[in-house]
């Protein structure tokens, strides 16, 4: 069964601390893995897309990698606007119409 | 470009009424999808479609019903609403084929009373 899991399911930085976030996945061959942020009361903005292990995406202060089994999120210098939850979702080669996310992991950024 | 659009924000039903939620987009996207967010359960997927007149089940459809007559629209129908139903609603579209993202809704959040 394709299953996505991520952890933590909060975390809490001060303002300019490093961390990462991960996406551990089991799927029936991966098309793609995608990262999503999501602001309260909004819908998810599309982040990263990852196809193959090894691969790498940067944006500002985050830099999304892929192994064979998880994905990590990881975030540079964090500033308070980066608070929100952050999405992890699969599309599998075999069920390729339909997408399976995580329960997301809520990040809050203290100045 | 308005991406994709949701009506209404908010909605709140009395158990046994129905409705119908509203999903546009304006990407000329083949692929559209229904997610319910729920605390602790992540997105769900409830219905999809690959193209007007073309639709398949997610991994939760009990209790709702689609259609997709053209490529723009794709709305979801409560027919007989439950308290279980409450929860928040996204719409989601993407180009069909191969490994490319969805581009989300801004959500409908529906109380069942």
């Amino acid at each position: 069964e394709d299953q996505v899991t991520q952890s933590p399911e909060a975390l809490r930085l001060q303002e300019g601390e490093s961390s990462s976030l991960n996406c551990s996945y089991t799927v029936s061959g991966l098309r793609g893995l995608f990262w999503y942020r999501q602001d309260p009361g909004k819908g998810p903005e599309f982040l990263f897309t990852l196809y193959s292990a090894g691969e790498e995406k940067e944006k500002e202060r985050l830099k999304a990698t892929l192994t064979k089994k998880e994905s990590f999120l990881h975030i540079t210098a964090p500033k308070p606007e980066d608070s929100a939850t952050y999405l992890c979702a699969v599309q599998a080669s075999v069920t390729g119409n339909q997408f399976y996310f995580g329960t997301g992991t809520s990040l809050t950024v203290i100045p | 470009n308005a991406g994709v659009t949701q009506t209404p924000k908010f909605q709140v039903l009395k158990t046994g009424q129905s409705m119908t939620l509203q999903c546009a987009q304006d990407m000329n996207h083949e692929y559209m999808s229904w997610y319910r967010q729920d605390p602790g359960m992540g997105l769900r997927l409830i219905h999809y479609s690959v193209g007007a007149g073309i639709t398949d089940q997610g991994e939760v459809p009990n209790g709702y019903n689609v259609s997709r007559s053209t490529t723009e629209d794709f709305p979801l129908r409560l027919l007989s609403a439950a308290p279980s139903q409450t929860s928040v609603y996204f719409c989601a579209s993407r180009v069909t084929t191969g490994a490319y993202e969805q581009y989300f809704g801004p959500g409908t959040r529906l109380t069942v009373t």
